[in-house]
């Protein structure tokens, strides 16, 4: 079964709100990633937290994991039509395999 | 652009085609992994290659087969496909000293017809 479970599922959003993106995994990880994915195209690295992290911040995104849950957010401020796109968590397990979520579809409306 | 190429970007094939599809990376990484994304599920990891030895084979049917020849390049081998596997398939690589974070091509939208 899939490590990474994203909810919401979809989220539609104004410009400027928070979008919050939630991610579940079932074992005991490395770090844990997100990456966006646009429309059709590849995945792009966004942000990784280890394991001994609880929050990281990367411009405009703020990363929080809880390892005794086996969950983490994803938070976008003050969103932009750009920001529009799936993103995807991936628990990362051994080695360098990484296991992903079926994403979050995130629209922002102008 | 990540610095992942992935070629061609489109193919559509019958189901009694043989066609390969290509990657390629210039980072200098020694990782390299091809994906399976379909409509509505998770990213599948097909295949793992480190420093061109494959060490992870996610149970993939025999029809698709992969292929590593040096770190830089990473070819998937398709035959007698099915039209349930039509999907995007994407190519990832990863550097040697920060191997969990990954590096995505742009993909092959594959249609089996």
């Amino acid at each position: 079964s899939q490590q990474g479970e994203e909810d919401p599922q979809a989220l539609s959003i104004q410009e400027g709100e928070n979008a919050t993106m939630n991610c579940s995994y079932k074992t005991s990880i490395n770090n844990l990633q997100w990456y966006r994915q646009n429309s059709g195209r590849g995945l792009v690295h966004l942000i990784l937290i280890r394991s001994n992290e609880r929050e990281k911040h990367s411009g405009r995104l703020r990363v929080t994991l809880d390892t005794s849950k086996k969950s983490s957010s994803l938070l976008i401020t003050a969103s932009r039509a750009a920001d529009t796109a799936s993103y995807f968590c991936a628990a990362s397990l051994y080695g360098n395999k990484l296991v992903f979520g079926a994403g979050t579809i995130l629209r922002v409306k102008s | 652009e990540t610095g992942v190429t992935q070629t061609p970007r489109h193919l559509v094939m019958g189901m009694t085609n043989k066609k390969s599809l290509k990657c390629e990376q210039h980072l200098g990484h020694n990782a390299m992994y091809w994906y399976k994304q379909s409509a509505k599920k998770p990213l599948e990891l097909m295949f793992v290659y480190n420093f061109k030895e494959q060490t992870e084979n996610n149970s993939v049917p025999s029809r698709f087969s992969p292929e590593c020849p040096n770190s830089s390049h990473l070819f998937l081998h398709l035959h007698t496909l099915q039209p349930e596997d039509s999907a995007l398939y994407l190519c990832a690589s990863s550097h040697p000293t920060r191997s969990y974070e990954q590096y995505f091509g742009p993909g092959t939208r594959l249609t089996v017809t």
